[in-house]
């Protein structure tokens, strides 16, 4: 069971580069999340979907895009990277919050991005 | 604005003691709250929820309180291990289905 699975695990940028950060899952989570986390801080979050064709701003989603056709995968898109994008980028999925179930988030491992 | 702050000064205790994270919200009154660990260079794995009907919640070590007056959830762990050294996330779910964490608290036991 792979779980949430990311790529890539590194990734170095020049300013105003383009890239997308891939998100898969496999537990049939309709509920689906792009954080980052810079160093010594918390979680902040990027955008979140609660099911395909379905996406909604989080906390800090400026220079961000998403895109949700499919269950399982969930793309965060950076269009002009600036040295501010730096970060570790982690997505995450789960049901959604049911009367019994925890609606606990399942974490990738991670993608670290540089941008100089 | 809606607001979760945990204490952003790292924690430091004995092993075989217990530690107290706090969790306080400000301007909302979330039906639940989550806690996570998280490791360093990892994705936070969760380890107990607590429901706002709930006052307090046991799970193994794990000990959470939720005081909706206070607006406040306290997160224990008793007989601390060195193994329990770690960061802890509170995280409440607001509307619309966004999880929002707080900063995390660093918790560091010696042995």
């Amino acid at each position: 069971n792979a779980g949430v699975t990311q790529t890539p695990k590194f990734r170095i940028l020049k300013i105003g580069q383009s890239m997308t950060l891939q998100c898969t899952q496999d537990m049939n989570h309709n509920y689906m999340y792009w954080y980052r986390q810079d160093p010594g801080m918390g979680l902040k979050l990027i955008y979140y979907s609660v099911g395909a064709g379905i996406t909604d701003k989080g906390e800090v989603p400026n220079g961000y895009n998403v895109s949700r056709s499919t269950t399982e995968d969930f793309p965060l898109r950076l269009e002009l990277a600036a040295p501010s994008q730096t970060s570790v980028y982690f997505c995450a999925s789960s049901y959604s919050m049911g009367q019994m179930g925890t609606g606990e988030l399942f974490f990738g491992e991670g993608s670290r991005l540089t941008v100089l | 604005s809606q607001k979760i702050e945990q204490n952003s000064e790292a924690l430091n205790i004995q092993e075989g003691k217990t530690a107290t994270l706090t969790c306080n919200y400000t301007n909302y009154s979330p039906a639940y709250l989550q806690w996570y660990r998280q490791d360093p260079g990892r994705g936070p794995v969760f380890l107990i929820l607590i429901r706002e009907n709930e006052k307090e919640k046991r799970k193994e070590r794990l000990k959470v309180t939720f005081d909706t007056t206070l607006k406040q959830s306290l997160f224990h762990i008793t007989a601390s291990q060195p193994a329990d050294s770690a960061t802890y996330l509170c995280a409440w779910r607001g509307t619309g289905g966004k999880l929002i964490f707080g900063q995390g608290t660093e918790l560091s036991v010696k042995p």
